[in-house]
């Protein structure tokens, strides 16, 4: 089957780095993605990464190495509205084009 | 910007009742999906449809049932309401199956 793999908590400081890890068993592979949700809020699509390497986007980048079945993303510049939780996702190759997704990773930022 | 719109924030039903979660998107998307969020267990996938009158299961179906008579609504059916299907409901849209959008979600009790 498939599973994703990701830390339940993750604290830090503003303007901090930090890194959120996505480890993934899937028995087809059509990339990664990752989506944001803040407290009370729908997820929101972050950044997808379909080949090795990493993709930034502003404070944001995700990297992928599908040998190692693993992905991370990477905040920089934390600020406090970066608390959220973060989930990273890829395709069931099973179901269409739906999404598995981790249970998530909860991010704190403090002052 | 895509819009997916569920179309009740907060639900309260008894149990045994039929529930209706409906969920419309503006922007010809063919792909639709419905999952639930509990704490603890991230994002499962309860149905999804690539087409219209097209459906199909996804981890969780039991206790579920789906419409999709126009492109753009999916209606999320629970058929005789349980305690145990007390959850967030999270309708979504997608073109080409990597980045979704996602509805505000329908906070459901069922008592």
């Amino acid at each position: 089957g498939q599973s994703l793999e990701q830390p339940s908590e993750v604290t830090a400081v503003e303007g901090a780095i930090v890194q959120i890890n996505c480890t993934y068993q899937t028995s087809g592979f059509y990339g990664l993605s990752w989506y944001q949700q803040h407290d009370g809020g729908a997820p929101t699509f972050l950044s997808y990464n379909g080949l090795d390497g990493l993709e930034e986007t502003g404070r944001f980048s995700s990297f992928l190495s599908r040998s190692d079945s693993y992905g991370y993303l990477l905040l920089q510049e934390l600020q406090m509205k970066d608390s959220a939780s973060y989930f990273c996702a890829v395709r069931d190759p099973q179901a269409g084009t739906a999404l598995i997704f981790g249970k998530g990773t909860t991010l704190s930022v403090s002052s | 910007d895509v819009k997916v719109t569920q179309s009740s924030r907060y639900l309260v039903k008894r149990t045994g009742e039929k529930v209706f979660l409906e969920c419309v998107q503006d922007m010809d998307h063919e792909n639709m999906f419905w999952y639930r969020q509990d704490p603890g267990l991230g994002l499962r996938l309860i149905y999804f449809s690539y087409d219209v009158k097209m459906k199909e299961k996804g981890d969780i179906p039991e206790g579920y049932s789906v419409s999709r008579e126009k492109k753009e609504r999916f209606s999320l059916i629970l058929e005789s309401a349980s305690t145990n299907q007390t959850s967030m409901y999270l309708c979504a849209s997608s073109f080409t199956g990597y980045g979704y959008t996602f509805g505000s979600g329908t906070r459901l009790t069922v008592v």
